[in-house]
């Protein structure tokens, strides 16, 4: 079956670290470009860091860098996202993504999302 | 950043109907946009992308149009099932996307 699933959310205070999975199965995972979009309470979705099939290309929205970091490894069919330094308006769904093929960063396959929430 | 508009907010249509639903950028994307539904707790699933072209798999009943900045995305005959929230996304830079259509069924 084709699907993402992702895990690793949870409720955390402002200032600390928590880290996302996303596990795939049923495709080609080193074949694709990977997303994490997050969708806030009652607020639209937010892309927020993308990584390339082979891991050299590397982009995150300017609200969450140099505080995330993404990774991924294609033997184990996963990706992460590194959260530091969480902060209250991090709260949010947190969605891996696939591109689909091609250089156009629009999404085939989603997964239901895993609930961050940074509260003190 | 683009940002991108929808309207409206929320749709009620019964059965049968044709449903519409815009997206308006606040600069052109060229036909640089993708239209996803999601239903509560599920994944976002694609519908539309590069403006009006149809993801396999989806019914006919779903067409998109536009480019430019204004979108639309066009349900010719609605179904039960479609009761959703839908939204666009533009893809010409760093996505955006709409703030959502929730779509109920009278």
């Amino acid at each position: 079956q084709v699907q993402m699933v992702e895990s690793g959310g949870g409720v955390v205070q402002p200032g600390t670290s928590l880290r996302l999975s996303c596990a795939a199965s049923g495709f080609t995972f080193s074949s694709y470009t990977l997303h994490w979009v997050r969708q806030a309470p009652g607020k639209g979705l937010e892309w927020v860091a993308v990584m390339s099939p082979d891991g050299r290309k590397i982009y995150y929205a300017d609200s969450v860098k140099g505080r995330f970091t993404i990774s991924r490894v294609n033997s184990e069919n996963t990706q992460s996202l590194q959260m530091n330094s969480l902060r209250a308006e991090d709260t949010a769904l947190y969605y891996c993504a696939r591109q689909t093929y091609g250089d156009y960063w629009f999404f085939d396959l989603w997964g239901r999302g895993t609930l961050v929430t940074v509260s003190s | 950043d683009i940002q991108m508009t929808q309207s409206p907010s929320t749709l009620s249509a019964s059965v049968g109907d044709r449903v519409t639903i815009t997206c308006r950028a606040s600069q052109s994307v060229s036909s640089l946009l993708a239209w996803y539904q999601q239903k509560p707790g599920k994944a976002p699933k694609l519908l539309i992308y590069k403006a009006s072209s149809l993801e396999g798999g989806v019914p006919s009943r779903f067409s998109g149009s536009g480019s430019g900045t204004e979108f639309t995305l066009t349900i010719s005959s609605l179904q039960p099932d479609d009761s959703a929230t839908y939204f666009c996304q533009q893809f010409s830079s760093s996505p955006t996307f709409g703030q959502g259509t929730k779509l109920e069924i009278k």
